[in-house]
């Protein structure tokens, strides 16, 4: 089967660094995607990654290790808005999109 | 990115009654759309994908003449809760996708039946 694994919930401090972690087992690739949900609100995009590497967008980074089936999100500098669930998601081969669970992110002062 | 403008924002509606939410692709023309439903706390759930023209295709344990999505252009798809009951209350999302692009999400329906 296909499944995506993310931790349910961290907790991390205002002004740190916190990385929230993504494997995945798919059938095929054709992208990983993180995204942004705030409570009642609908998914806001992130990032995108296709090649092993890391992508760099300001505060917040992602990386993509293909041979591993596994991402990681970074996000720096953390502020009180960054509160949220933060979704990876994977395009498999036949350009479907396959969900993991989220992981919700508690920012304290 | 593509712009989805889902209608309406929140819904509150008698039990046994239908309900009916748009989903407009406002400058894609989208042959595909998916909706996707996601109780509280809980991930996106995708329910049917929506082909233009065509019937949907629903994901299993959803029950397609419950939830009845009609594709009939290339920018509206429309998911109708059917004699829906108070089970049926959450949150609904349509998004749009194309190839290897992200998906882009409408801003989610709230369901509540009472």
């Amino acid at each position: 089967g296909q499944n995506i694994d993310q931790p349910t919930e961290m907790t991390a401090t205002e002004g740190a660094i916190v990385q929230i972690n993504c494997t995945y087992q798919t059938s095929g690739f054709n992208g990983l995607f993180w995204y942004q949900q705030h409570a009642g609100e609908a998914p806001t995009f992130l990032s995108y990654n296709v090649l092993d590497g890391l992508e760099e967008k300001g505060r917040f980074s992602s990386f993509l290790s293909r041979s591993k089936g596994y991402s990681y999100l970074l996000l720096k500098e953390l502020q009180m808005k960054d509160s949220a669930s933060y979704l990876c998601a994977v395009k498999n081969s036949n350009y479907q999109l396959i969900w993991g669970a989220g992981t919700k992110l508690i920012i304290k002062p | 990115g593509a712009v989805v403008s889902q209608h309406p924002s929140w819904v509150i509606c008698k039990s046994g009654t239908s309900v009916k939410i748009e989903c407009r692709s406002l400058d894609f023309q989208a042959t595909t759309m998916f909706w996707y439903r996601q109780f509280p706390k809980q991930s996106l759930m995708l329910m049917a994908t929506s082909n233009e023209g065509s019937k949907a295709t629903y994901e299993q344990g959803v029950e397609k003449d419950k939830f009845l999505i009609n594709h009939a252009s290339l920018t509206l798809s429309t998911l109708t809760v059917t004699s829906a009951h108070p089970e049926d209350s959450s949150f609904y999302i349509c998004s749009v996708s194309q190839g290897e692009t992200e998906a882009f999400f409408g801003q989610g329906t709230r369901l509540t039946v009472v």
